[in-house]
């Protein structure tokens, strides 16, 4: 099984900073990498699908990048709405997996 | 408006079986290039995908839990079912389903609330 790591596992930022994490697959997944946001109590927010393709009604702030095995989700300018956790998620040969989440906090 | 709402036992005792019910609205579980999920989330801890279906039946599953799981869909009912044996208090989490878009690159795009599972004697 294909294994996904993310990092940090914990962030603390402040509004308006820029933001990074990372996920790194243990094997190439070319484009096959969403990104989700899961703030507590609710179920998880589709942000990013194909790796760099923003959802319909995510904000632009919101962008990721990467293939193979390294991929990021930035945001540009870090919102009081954003403070939460995110996962990304791989598909491959009919399997999904997800990386261990990133608690972005406030700073 | 698209929407899947996940129903089932709030409470079941260890080895017995869960069934759990995703019961869909505002696209048809025949729709070609979209299917539905199940994910669960244990108290305070990740994601885990558990398994899928689509509509020309294609299933898959999570491999550490591949024996216990078996996925189903009735089309006319609008519902995918989720039967997972020999439950155990480690599986006491949140469970979704979500649709699944391969347009999306396996993305998914809508989620139920999700039901809350607990696993005790």
């Amino acid at each position: 099984d294909i294994q996904m790591t993310q990092s940090p596992s914990t962030l603390s930022a402040s509004v308006g900073d820029r933001v990074t994490i990372t996920c790194r697959a243990s094997q190439s997944i070319s484009s096959w990498l969403a990104w989700y946001q899961q703030k507590p109590g609710k179920a998880p927010k589709l942000l990013i699908y194909k790796a760099s393709s923003l959802e319909s009604g995510v904000p632009s702030r919101f962008s990721g990048s990467g293939s193979g095995t390294e991929f990021t989700l930035t945001i540009s300018s870090l919102q009081p709405d954003d403070f939460a956790t995110y996962y990304c998620q791989q598909y491959n040969s009919g399997g999904l997996t997800f990386g261990g989440g990133t608690k972005v906090e406030i700073k | 408006q698209v929407t899947l709402k996940e129903s089932g036992p709030v409470l079941v005792k260890p080895t017995e079986t869960l069934t759990l019910t995703c019961t869909v609205s505002g696209f048809s579980l025949s729709n070609a290039r979209m299917g539905v999920s199940w994910i669960r989330q244990p108290p305070g801890k990740a994601l885990e995908w558990l398994a899928h279906i689509f509509s020309n039946d294609e299933k898959s599953y999570s491999t550490s839990l591949k024996s216990r799981l078996t996925i189903s869909k009735d089309t006319s009912k609008s519902q995918v079912v989720l039967t997972m044996t020999n439950m155990d208090p480690v599986d006491t989490a949140t469970y979704y389903c979500a649709r699944i878009r391969t347009a999306y690159a396996y993305g998914m795009d809508v989620w139920g609330q999700g039901t809350t599972v607990t696993v005790s004697s």
